[in-house]
């Protein structure tokens, strides 16, 4: 039973800012949402995480609505080694909870 | 100074097979998880071990057994392997109760002809 839906795949050009979002209609109070990146050939790599409101780091920004109910990932200026598949995990701390990472958006940034 | 290890990097076998998957992390995390990723790049957990204690064991076949010596080790053992249990096969770990913010290993291909 997928928990988020994302986009399949999105086209940017590098120096664009990309925002990817992901429903998650049934999010959980104790959940959070974290955002993955995964290189082929590579493991996914964690980039942000947030409960709501704003996240930023150095590298992307996280906007999740009042009601947490989808949540967007943003990249400023995009290079194309940003090319890769972006993964939205909603999960909480519960140790019984299902983790399911879907499918995915895969990101394709050209020159 | 590799967080999460995993080996093989590649493994080809035939079916019918017993085969092992080893991974080890030097996170000191008290967590470790196993996934596979198919073809269509869905990845999905398998198994987790939190101090020597299976927390979750979804509904994959007994075929596959996770094995941890200790809490840096979660080893993935597959007997009679089959076509369909051809993937890529990720370890993962987190901190206790952290489920949520987890890093994973470089990745097992499984080819099974």
């Amino acid at each position: 039973l997928a928990k988020t839906t994302q986009p399949i795949s999105m086209d940017s050009y590098e120096g664009q800012e990309v925002n990817i979002t992901c429903s998650h209609n049934n999010i959980a109070t104790n959940d959070y949402i974290t955002w993955y990146q995964q290189f082929p050939s590579q493991g996914p790599r964690f980039i942000i995480q947030g409960y709501k409101t704003k996240v930023t780091n150095e590298v992307a920004s996280l906007f999740i609505p009042a009601d947490r109910k989808s949540s967007t990932l943003s990249l400023p200026r995009v290079s194309l080694s940003d090319t890769a598949v972006y993964y939205c995990l909603v999960a909480g701390m519960d140790s019984s909870y299902k983790l399911i990472f879907g499918s995915g958006t895969r990101l394709l940034v050209r020159p | 100074d590799t967080a999460v290890s995993q080996t093989p990097k590649y493994l080809v076998t035939q079916m019918g097979n017993d085969k092992s998957i080893k991974c080890e992390q030097n996170l000191g995390h008290d967590t470790m998880y196993w996934y596979k990723q198919d073809s269509k790049k869905f990845l999905k957990i398998m198994f987790s071990y939190n101090n020597k204690e299976l927390i979750i064991n979804e509904t994959v076949p007994n075929r596959f057994s996770p094995k941890s010596p200790d809490k840096a080790h979660l080893n993935l053992h597959i007997n009679s392997l089959e076509l369909g249990d051809s993937a890529v096969y990720f370890c993962a770990s987190s901190q206790e109760g952290r489920q949520e913010t987890q890093y994973f290993g470089p990745g097992t291909r499984l080819l099974v002809l």
